[in-house]
């Protein structure tokens, strides 16, 4: 069975930073891209950021919103995804998934993780 | 950057057909995904590149999109099918519609 299961939420201060993991199960978790995306209060789903895997050439995409504060990242060799986040902003809190590109190329996201839940507040 | 519009909520009887709709400049040129997403719960994906169900979704969610539009149909709609639901589509990022919200009733 695939699970994705993410951590590393919690209450942080506007401009500090915070680590996301998610550990992977259930499939061959160096063969597909991976992607952060989240949910903030109340409101509908709005992508993150993207990772290829290493066939692919483990190339990486960033939503405007986020980008030069967000890095995705991976670990083939433990399963694991990272998300880190810097600057963190109060319009950054949300519910944060990780979920896998489903099949190849452009097939969805899914299954999704149960999500961590960050908030930006001072 | 590239938008995507869905209708913010569509009602239907139980027994009857759905459609949900998401609109977007050429979206007929891009692969089309929607996601099912129930209060409390993770988003599900229930159609992908257009018209395919991943496995264990059932025969009633299907696809079409062709031009500005893509739409999700379920065919007998259920009260378990009550839920909000997403169209997702790759520009030059991933993009979501903003969601509509179905009410079996």
């Amino acid at each position: 069975e695939v699970q994705l299961v993410e951590s590393g939420g919690g209450l942080v201060k506007p401009g500090r930073s915070l680590r996301l993991s998610c550990t992977a199960s259930g499939f061959t978790f160096g063969d597909y891209a991976m992607s952060w995306i989240r949910q903030a209060p109340g409101k509908g789903l709005e992508w993150v950021s993207f990772i290829r895997s290493e066939a692919d050439g483990g190339t990486t995409e960033h939503a405007a919103s986020v980008k030069g504060r967000f890095t995705i990242s991976r670990d083939d060799s433990k399963s694991i995804i990272y998300l880190e986040m810097n600057s963190l902003k109060t319009e950054d809190t949300a519910v944060y998934y990780c979920t896998r590109q489903y099949s190849g190329y452009d097939t969805g996201f899914g299954p999704w993780g149960q999500g961590t839940l960050v908030i930006v507040s001072s | 950057s590239y938008e995507l519009t869905q209708p913010p909520s569509v009602s239907v009887s139980p027994g009857q057909t759905a459609n949900i709709t998401c609109s977007g400049d050429e979206l007929g040129d891009k692969f089309a995904s929607w996601y099912q997403q129930k209060p409390g719960q993770s988003p599900l994906l229930v159609i992908y590149r257009d018209t395919q169900r991943p496995s264990g979704i059932p025969e009633r969610f299907s696809g079409s999109n062709s031009g500005n539009t893509a739409t999700l149909t379920i065919g007998g709609t259920q009260a378990m099918d009550e839920a909000d639901y997403y169209c997702q589509a790759w520009d030059s990022s991933v993009v979501f519609g903003g969601g509509t919200k179905l009410t079996v009733l």
